[in-house]
């Protein structure tokens, strides 16, 4: 079985300090990773996905995921965050077998940026 | 506890019928849904936003007559697919907004097969 876990719910952080959201996943099939935010009262966003090749993923407004396969974690990271990163981020996770598409997403971190 | 239901997982229907995909929130009300639309190896699409009681906002390039979205109630909304073409096929995944702690849930999806 699939499952994606996102083991913070709520990250705070100082502006301009390093934030790190970790997401681990359980899968028995190579998956597709994916980050996305979701500001209020909006739809999600995509920060950056990962299908192949490298496994240092660069997203959108900063943002970056290593994937690793042996610990079977994709977790995003930003040197240094603003105020306008306070968001809702999720992880999800894609395979697309024989009978079709399946995707799962974590629970999600709520990122709150301090000023 | 709080879970959005979305049926069915998957539906295999012929050219040129309506196919109708339903997502409902369980234990907690939602006014904000939002319906997107996945293609193999490729991030979610948003295609529209959904409040109870008012007409869906749409994405850009999303056809308003082809995907009908119906949000008559805090727990229900639904998507129906019009006149279904082959390339209408896809994944589709529901999400809803808790109105009660803001927390965003997922359906599990529909893959819609049009022969």
């Amino acid at each position: 079985a699939q499952s994606v876990t996102q083991l913070d719910s709520q990250v705070p952080v100082f502006e301009e300090a390093p934030v790190e959201l970790r997401c681990n996943y359980s899968s028995s099939v190579s998956v597709y990773l994916f980050w996305y935010v979701q500001y209020p009262n909006q739809g999600l966003q995509l920060l950056l996905k990962y299908l192949s090749g490298s496994t240092l993923v660069k997203g959108i407004n900063g943002f970056e995921a290593e994937f690793n396969k042996s610990q079977t974690s994709f977790h995003l990271r930003k040197p240094s965050v603003h105020i306008s990163d306070t968001a809702e981020y999720f992880c999800a996770v894609s395979l697309f077998g024989n009978t079709g598409n399946q995707f799962y997403f974590g629970t999600g971190t709520s990122l709150t940026v301090i000023p | 506890g709080a879970v959005v239901s979305q049926h069915p997982s998957r539906v295999i229907c012929k050219s040129g019928t309506s196919v109708k995909i339903e997502c409902r929130s369980l234990d907690f009300q939602a006014t904000t849904m939002f319906w997107y639309r996945q293609f193999p190896k490729q991030s979610l699409m948003l295609m529209a936003t959904s409040n109870e009681g008012s007409k869906a906002t749409y994405e850009q390039g999303v056809e308003k007559d082809k995907f009908l979205i119906n949000h008559a109630s805090l727990t229900l909304s639904t998507l129906t697919v019009t006149s279904a073409h082959p390339e209408d096929s896809s994944f589709y995944i529901c999400s809803a907004q808790d109105r009660g702690v803001g927390k965003l849930l997922f359906g599990s999806g529909t893959q819609l097969s049009v022969l």
